[in-house]
């Protein structure tokens, strides 16, 4: 069956601009997750959402980012007035239930941002 | 705050030798633990994880791993390496203070297989 994507696999963009970020789950998965990845690092949480709503966006390094996640499903990452700091690979993952919370997740490919 | 440590960033093993990556974690309470690995130019893949129970687990590909409380180590396994599992691996944990929701990464072990 289909795996989570995301799209785009790479995204090029300018400092000071305005980025979306989209995941699409597996079909049927409540939990979807967010992670950031620099060079040599593991994945870095930025936010949980169990349904349509955020459970935990604890991670998400400051106000210029902010996820939506309106239908359940789909979710888009927005990142405001980027900066060269925010290159990373972007995780999106999704699990069957956010509860029990033993569940593995199952991550998408990744969408690389490079910020000029 | 919890945390995972993966003290060595390459292990290099000849193919048919035993492996073992290593991890420990720190967190308040009981852990879940996970284990990943990341191809070249693929998402993380889900090996392996430890709930409660049994301190040794069995997941994927023929890996293992043992959980061992005292040494707050979750040390990754395999009898007889092959090439194909060159890969990143990265430890995870789950824990109760973050209320089991956030996962916490390693910063990754890279396995090379040498033929």
């Amino acid at each position: 069956g289909a795996g989570v994507s995301q799209t785009p696999s790479n995204k090029v963009t300018e400092k000071g601009k305005y980025v979306e970020l989209r995941c699409d789950p597996i079909s049927g998965h409540t939990a979807l997750y967010w992670y950031r990845q620099s060079l040599g690092q593991g994945p870095e949480f930025l936010i949980y959402f169990q349904g349509t709503g955020a459970a935990d966006d604890s991670g998400l390094p400051n106000d210029r980012f902010f996820a939506v996640r309106p239908e359940g499903s789909v979710s888009t990452l927005k990142i405001q007035r980027t900066e060269r700091g925010d290159s990373a690979v972007y995780l999106c993952a999704s699990s069957p239930s956010g509860l029990p919370s033993y569940n593995e997740q199952f991550f998408g490919p990744g969408t690389r941002l490079t910020v000029l | 705050a919890q945390s995972v440590a993966q003290p060595e960033d390459q292990v290099n093993v000849a193919e048919g030798n035993p492996l073992t990556v290593k991890c420990t974690y720190s967190v308040s309470g009981n852990p879940y633990l996970f284990w990943y690995v990341q191809y070249p130019n693929r998402g993380l893949q889900f090996l392996l994880k430890y709930i409660t129970g049994d301190n040794l687990v069995k997941g994927s590909y023929g890996f293992e791993a043992e959980f061992n409380k005292s040494q707050t180590s979750f040390h990754l396994k395999k009898p007889s390496a092959l090439v194909s599992d060159s890969a990143l691996y990265f430890c995870a944990v789950r824990g109760p203070g973050e209320g089991y929701q956030k996962v916490t990464f390693g910063t990754g072990t890279k396995l090379q297989v040498i033929p």
